[in-house]
């Protein structure tokens, strides 16, 4: 059990155009979901923390007008990365915790993005 | 605050011979901590968790951590190496605050090389 998928798996994009990623938990419902970045051979990134049907909470230095997040139902948040960049290209990880005092994240198996 | 320090960002064993991958913790709640570790071009995997019961914790592969609330440390160790553990591993610590907002942070990751 507590699957998380993420869509696409990878993507190449132009420079100016946005791209969205979809992070679903596929068989419970994830009261919370995180998105991470992720530069080669470095650590995670944790972008921002969203609670369902609320606004979500950017860590410091990531604009939230450029990663746009959106977490609508209790099994779907979706990152859209606006007027992507050269720079923007890297893997973003999304994971989703069910809550219930435990704080453990199922992660999803990530997307990889270039911007050309 | 809230960070996690992983004090060695390689560590190289030979098969067979004990692993010491090294965490240390701050955190200004009762926090949650965890072992995750990344295989090549694979997802995250959980491989233990500490979320205030037991403070030595038993994990897949043969993996363990103990918590030591006066060092605030959660080292992960493991009694035999095997070829097959060779892959980067992070630390990470979760705590809920006041307002039911989860903060996460990653550690730097350690990679683990294991030498046949």
């Amino acid at each position: 059990g507590a699957v998380v998928s993420q869509h696409p798996s990878w993507v190449i994009c132009k420079s100016g155009t946005s791209v969205k990623i979809e992070c679903r938990s596929l068989d419970f419902q994830a009261t919370t979901m995180f998105w991470y970045r992720q530069f080669p051979k470095q650590s995670l990134m944790l972008m921002a923390t969203s609670n369902e049907g609320s606004k979500a909470t950017y860590e410091q230095g990531v604009e939230k007008d450029k990663f746009l997040i959106n977490h609508a139902s209790l099994t779907l948040s979706t990152l859209t990365v606006t007027s992507a960049h050269p720079e923007d290209s890297s893997f973003y990880i999304c994971s989703a915790s069910a809550g219930q005092g435990t704080n453990e994240q199922y992660f999803g198996p990530g997307t990889r993005l270039t911007v050309t | 605050a809230q960070s996690v320090t992983q004090l060695d960002s390689h560590v190289s064993v030979s098969e067979g011979t004990p692993v010491l991958l090294r965490c240390n913790y701050s955190s200004s709640y009762s926090p949650s901590l965890f072992w995750y570790v990344q295989h090549p071009n694979k997802g995250l995997q959980l491989l233990l968790k500490y979320t205030s019961a037991a403070t030595l914790v038993k994990g897949i592969n043969g993996f363990e951590a103990e918590f030591k609330k006066s060092e605030t440390s959660f080292h992960l160790t493991k009694p035999s190496a095997h070829m097959s553990d060779a892959a980067e591993y992070f630390c990470v610590v979760s705590e809920t605050g006041s307002g039911g907002y989860q903060k996460v942070t990653f550690g730097t990751g350690t990679k683990l090389q294991v030498i046949p």
